[in-house]
Protein backbone atom coordinates (compact mmCIF):
# COMPACT_ATOMS: atom_id res chain seq x y z
CA UNK A 1 0.00 0.00 0.00
CA UNK A 2 1.28 3.44 -1.07
CA UNK A 3 1.83 5.73 2.08
CA UNK A 4 3.23 9.19 1.62
CA UNK A 5 3.56 10.81 5.49
CA UNK A 6 4.21 14.69 5.35
CA UNK A 7 5.50 16.29 8.10
CA UNK A 8 7.49 20.09 9.22
CA UNK A 9 4.27 22.37 8.71
CA UNK A 10 3.98 24.56 11.29
CA UNK A 11 3.48 28.85 12.32
CA UNK A 12 6.57 30.78 10.88
CA UNK A 13 6.63 34.78 10.84
CA UNK A 14 6.65 36.13 7.22
CA UNK A 15 9.98 36.12 5.81
CA UNK A 16 10.60 32.74 8.23
CA UNK A 17 11.64 29.65 6.44
CA UNK A 18 10.12 26.01 6.90
CA UNK A 19 11.54 22.61 5.48
CA UNK A 20 8.81 20.03 4.72
CA UNK A 21 9.44 16.31 4.63
CA UNK A 22 7.42 13.32 2.81
CA UNK A 23 8.20 10.34 3.61
CA UNK A 24 7.20 7.68 1.36
CA UNK A 25 6.65 4.01 1.43
CA UNK A 26 4.88 0.68 -0.27
CA UNK A 27 6.37 1.62 -3.71
CA UNK A 28 9.43 2.19 -5.29
CA UNK A 29 9.85 5.96 -4.64
CA UNK A 30 12.90 6.49 -7.17
CA UNK A 31 10.90 5.55 -9.98
CA UNK A 32 8.38 8.22 -9.96
CA UNK A 33 7.78 11.97 -10.06
CA UNK A 34 7.11 13.53 -7.14
CA UNK A 35 5.31 16.79 -6.52
CA UNK A 36 4.25 19.31 -3.57
CA UNK A 37 0.89 20.72 -3.77
CA UNK A 38 -1.22 23.20 -1.59
CA UNK A 39 -4.47 24.17 -0.95
CA UNK A 40 -4.90 27.47 0.81
CA UNK A 41 -7.29 27.67 3.77
CA UNK A 42 -11.23 27.14 1.74
CA UNK A 43 -9.62 27.06 -1.93
CA UNK A 44 -8.81 25.29 -4.86
CA UNK A 45 -5.76 23.00 -5.35
CA UNK A 46 -2.43 24.60 -6.46
CA UNK A 47 0.53 22.87 -8.36
CA UNK A 48 4.19 23.77 -6.29
CA UNK A 49 6.69 22.06 -7.37
CA UNK A 50 7.89 18.82 -9.36
CA UNK A 51 10.87 16.82 -9.36
CA UNK A 52 11.90 13.74 -11.82
CA UNK A 53 13.22 10.36 -10.35
CA UNK A 54 16.88 11.23 -10.37
CA UNK A 55 16.29 14.96 -9.26
CA UNK A 56 17.87 15.86 -12.86
CA UNK A 57 14.52 18.61 -13.46
CA UNK A 58 12.87 20.74 -11.43
CA UNK A 59 9.89 22.75 -12.02
CA UNK A 60 7.81 25.52 -9.63
CA UNK A 61 4.40 27.65 -10.02
CA UNK A 62 5.89 31.05 -10.91
CA UNK A 63 4.79 31.94 -7.23
CA UNK A 64 7.20 30.12 -5.60
CA UNK A 65 10.44 30.48 -8.16
CA UNK A 66 13.32 31.41 -5.99
CA UNK A 67 11.96 31.11 -2.64
CA UNK A 68 11.32 27.10 -2.32
CA UNK A 69 13.33 24.35 -3.80
CA UNK A 70 12.18 21.08 -4.13
CA UNK A 71 14.31 17.55 -3.43
CA UNK A 72 14.09 14.06 -2.62
CA UNK A 73 16.94 11.37 -1.59
CA UNK A 74 16.13 8.04 -2.99
CA UNK A 75 18.05 6.62 -0.65
CA UNK A 76 16.01 7.59 2.07
CA UNK A 77 12.61 7.50 0.17
CA UNK A 78 12.01 11.33 1.16
CA UNK A 79 10.83 14.24 -0.43
CA UNK A 80 11.52 17.46 0.46
CA UNK A 81 10.27 20.85 0.14
CA UNK A 82 12.59 23.86 1.71
CA UNK A 83 10.58 27.43 1.49
CA UNK A 84 12.30 30.62 2.14
CA UNK A 85 11.23 34.22 2.59
CA UNK A 86 7.71 33.11 3.50
CA UNK A 87 4.87 35.27 3.26
CA UNK A 88 1.13 34.99 4.20
CA UNK A 89 -0.29 33.54 1.09
CA UNK A 90 1.75 30.96 1.10
CA UNK A 91 -0.45 29.78 4.39
CA UNK A 92 -1.98 26.25 3.16
CA UNK A 93 -2.33 22.85 3.34
CA UNK A 94 0.31 21.20 1.45
CA UNK A 95 0.41 17.87 0.23
CA UNK A 96 3.10 15.38 -1.16
CA UNK A 97 1.81 13.14 -3.96
CA UNK A 98 3.62 10.70 -6.06
CA UNK A 99 3.16 10.84 -9.71
CA UNK A 100 3.65 8.01 -12.70
CA UNK A 101 6.63 6.73 -14.40
CA UNK A 102 6.27 9.24 -17.39
CA UNK A 103 4.31 11.71 -16.57
CA UNK A 104 4.48 13.93 -13.33
CA UNK A 105 0.45 14.58 -12.92
CA UNK A 106 -0.32 13.62 -8.86
CA UNK A 107 -1.95 9.83 -7.96
CA UNK A 108 -1.49 9.44 -4.78
CA UNK A 109 -1.29 11.89 -1.99
CA UNK A 110 -0.36 11.91 1.40
CA UNK A 111 -2.53 13.04 4.48
CA UNK A 112 -0.91 17.05 4.12
CA UNK A 113 0.90 19.19 6.73
CA UNK A 114 -0.52 22.88 7.53
CA UNK A 115 1.90 25.85 7.24
CA UNK A 116 0.62 29.04 8.49
CA UNK A 117 2.81 32.19 7.97
CA UNK A 118 1.73 34.66 10.03
CA UNK A 119 3.41 37.26 13.03
CA UNK B 1 -0.06 29.00 -15.43
CA UNK B 2 -3.56 29.53 -15.72
CA UNK B 3 -5.68 27.33 -14.10
CA UNK B 4 -8.25 24.77 -15.92
CA UNK B 5 -11.80 26.06 -15.99
CA UNK B 6 -14.35 24.03 -14.31
CA UNK B 7 -17.72 25.48 -13.00
CA UNK B 8 -18.10 26.10 -9.54
CA UNK B 9 -21.34 23.84 -8.60
CA UNK B 10 -22.90 21.15 -10.15
CA UNK B 11 -26.09 18.94 -8.38
CA UNK B 12 -28.23 15.72 -9.25
CA UNK B 13 -30.33 13.67 -7.42
CA UNK B 14 -29.36 9.98 -6.47
CA UNK B 15 -29.46 7.38 -9.12
CA UNK B 16 -28.89 10.34 -11.64
CA UNK B 17 -25.77 11.23 -13.74
CA UNK B 18 -24.06 14.47 -13.84
CA UNK B 19 -20.90 15.72 -15.91
CA UNK B 20 -18.23 18.18 -14.80
CA UNK B 21 -16.53 19.68 -17.61
CA UNK B 22 -12.99 21.20 -17.78
CA UNK B 23 -11.58 23.55 -19.99
CA UNK B 24 -7.74 24.22 -20.99
CA UNK B 25 -5.98 25.14 -23.56
CA UNK B 26 -4.52 23.31 -26.66
CA UNK B 27 -1.17 23.77 -24.91
CA UNK B 28 -2.51 21.46 -21.80
CA UNK B 29 -5.35 19.27 -22.24
CA UNK B 30 -5.67 19.63 -26.01
CA UNK B 31 -2.33 18.43 -26.83
CA UNK B 32 -1.61 15.53 -24.39
CA UNK B 33 -4.26 12.67 -22.76
CA UNK B 34 -2.27 13.10 -19.35
CA UNK B 35 -5.95 14.73 -17.81
CA UNK B 36 -6.83 13.37 -13.96
CA UNK B 37 -9.39 13.81 -11.84
CA UNK B 38 -9.60 14.12 -8.26
CA UNK B 39 -12.29 13.47 -5.18
CA UNK B 40 -11.85 15.71 -1.97
CA UNK B 41 -13.91 15.04 0.87
CA UNK B 42 -13.83 18.20 3.49
CA UNK B 43 -11.17 17.74 5.10
CA UNK B 44 -9.74 15.01 3.39
CA UNK B 45 -6.85 14.58 1.08
CA UNK B 46 -7.87 14.57 -2.50
CA UNK B 47 -8.31 10.92 -4.17
CA UNK B 48 -7.26 10.17 -8.18
CA UNK B 49 -10.78 9.19 -9.16
CA UNK B 50 -9.66 8.93 -13.32
CA UNK B 51 -5.85 9.40 -14.63
CA UNK B 52 -4.78 9.46 -18.37
CA UNK B 53 -8.02 10.83 -19.43
CA UNK B 54 -10.40 7.75 -19.18
CA UNK B 55 -8.92 5.53 -17.15
CA UNK B 56 -9.65 4.01 -13.50
CA UNK B 57 -7.59 3.44 -10.48
CA UNK B 58 -8.00 0.08 -8.84
CA UNK B 59 -11.18 -0.01 -6.65
CA UNK B 60 -12.50 3.15 -8.08
CA UNK B 61 -16.27 2.61 -9.10
CA UNK B 62 -17.22 1.88 -12.19
CA UNK B 63 -19.82 4.72 -12.05
CA UNK B 64 -17.21 7.22 -12.51
CA UNK B 65 -15.60 7.66 -16.00
CA UNK B 66 -14.07 10.32 -17.79
CA UNK B 67 -13.48 11.88 -21.80
CA UNK B 68 -12.20 14.24 -23.55
CA UNK B 69 -12.91 16.19 -26.64
CA UNK B 70 -10.28 18.98 -28.14
CA UNK B 71 -9.39 21.40 -24.87
CA UNK B 72 -12.35 19.93 -22.94
CA UNK B 73 -12.11 17.05 -20.65
CA UNK B 74 -15.13 15.97 -18.77
CA UNK B 75 -15.98 13.55 -15.79
CA UNK B 76 -19.18 11.58 -15.74
CA UNK B 77 -20.39 10.22 -12.63
CA UNK B 78 -23.72 7.97 -13.02
CA UNK B 79 -26.12 6.10 -10.64
CA UNK B 80 -25.39 8.99 -8.02
CA UNK B 81 -24.96 8.19 -4.29
CA UNK B 82 -24.94 10.52 -1.34
CA UNK B 83 -21.63 9.86 -0.89
CA UNK B 84 -20.48 10.82 -4.10
CA UNK B 85 -20.85 14.60 -2.32
CA UNK B 86 -17.04 16.12 -2.31
CA UNK B 87 -15.52 18.34 -4.15
CA UNK B 88 -13.65 17.49 -7.72
CA UNK B 89 -10.76 18.86 -9.39
CA UNK B 90 -8.97 18.21 -12.54
CA UNK B 91 -5.40 18.32 -13.50
CA UNK B 92 -3.57 18.14 -16.93
CA UNK B 93 -0.11 18.14 -17.59
CA UNK B 94 0.73 21.19 -19.19
CA UNK B 95 4.81 20.85 -20.87
CA UNK B 96 7.59 21.70 -20.07
CA UNK B 97 7.60 24.94 -18.87
CA UNK B 98 4.44 25.23 -16.62
CA UNK B 99 4.43 21.33 -16.10
CA UNK B 100 1.02 20.73 -14.27
CA UNK B 101 -2.21 22.60 -13.82
CA UNK B 102 -5.49 22.16 -12.07
CA UNK B 103 -8.87 23.34 -12.07
CA UNK B 104 -10.77 25.80 -9.94
CA UNK B 105 -13.21 22.60 -8.44
CA UNK B 106 -16.47 21.89 -8.67
CA UNK B 107 -18.27 21.21 -6.00
CA UNK B 108 -21.13 18.58 -6.28
CA UNK B 109 -24.78 18.68 -4.55
CA UNK B 110 -26.25 15.32 -4.29
CA UNK B 111 -29.95 16.68 -3.76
Amino acid sequence: EVQLVESGGGLVQPGGSLRLSCAASGFTFSSYWMSWVRQAPGKGLEWVANIKQDGSEKYYVDSVKGRFTISRDNAKNSLYLQMNSLRAEDTAVYYCASGGKIQPTPRYWGQGTLVTVSS
Amino acid sequence: QSALTQPASVSGSPGQSITISCTGTSSDVGSYNLVSWYQQHPGKAPKLMIYEVSKRPSGVSNRFSGSKSGNTASLTISGLQAEDEADYYCCSYAGSSTLVVFGGGTKLTVL
